[in-house]
């Protein structure tokens, strides 16, 4: 079965910290993404990738950046924390591109801006 | 743009009752759709999805939804609900005639809680 792995569990960051997630994926897939939920808001996406190198802004991109060296591997960047980016992020990865693909989750990081 | 509404942050059902959780959806051209649910401290998993032919989909743990075009709804439904059905339910959208028809948009979730 495909694993996405998300690094951390928790994190506590403080404000103007720099910040990294990271995810790695083991089914050599071509896309992957990152989320975060939000009480009431749902999973909004930040950012995806649908090749190495290669990067696409999501709904909610200020604030972020990301890296895919590798296929496996997807970082997410707090360029500086701040506490309105407190919340849970979750990672994921599909494969394809003609979008019925499922996507497949991490089990998240719960990320504290103090 | 695409977009998903779930009308209702809480469902409460008794055990053995049918369940159903709304969504519907906005997209402007045809659309892939999706449930997943998210169970306490773990990530989401897979339920279900729409992608053509037959409206009715079934999915996991005796899970199914029915696709309607003309209501643009995907609502899931059970005819018998356990208690561990309780989690966090998303409905989720790709608009496959969008320009990035990877991208999927999430509903703001439901929370089912059915009673013993």
């Amino acid at each position: 079965d495909v694993k996405v792995t998300q690094s951390s569990r928790y994190l506590v960051k403080r404000t103007g910290e720099k910040v990294f997630l990271e995810c790695v994926q083991d089914m050599d897939h071509e896309n992957m993404f990152w989320y975060r939920q939000d009480p009431g808001l749902g999973l909004r996406l930040i950012y995806f990738s649908y090749d190495v190198k290669m990067k696409e802004k999501g709904d909610i991109p200020e604030g972020y950046s990301v890296s895919r060296e590798k296929k496996e591997r997807f970082s997410l960047i707090l360029e500086s924390a701040s506490t309105n980016q407190t919340s849970m992020y979750l990672c994921a990865s599909s494969p394809g591109q003609g979008g019925s693909e499922k996507l497949f989750f991490g089990s998240g990081t719960q990320l504290s801006v103090l | 743009a695409q977009s998903v509404a779930q009308p209702e942050d809480q469902v409460n059902v008794a055990e053995g009752n049918p369940l159903t959780v709304k969504c519907t959806y906005s997209v402007s051209g045809n659309p892939y759709l999706f449930w997943y649910v998210q169970y306490p401290n773990r990530g989401l998993q897979f339920l279900l999805k729409y992608i053509t032919g037959d409206n009715l989909v079934k999915g996991s743990y005796g899970f199914e939804a029915e696709f309607n075009k003309s209501q643009t709804s995907f609502h899931l439904k059970k005819p018998s609900a356990l208690v561990s059905d309780s989690a966090l339910y998303f409905c989720a959208v790709r608009d496959i005639s969008s320009g990035s028809a990877r991208q999927l948009t999430f509903g703001s979730g439901t929370q089912l809680t059915v009673l013993p």
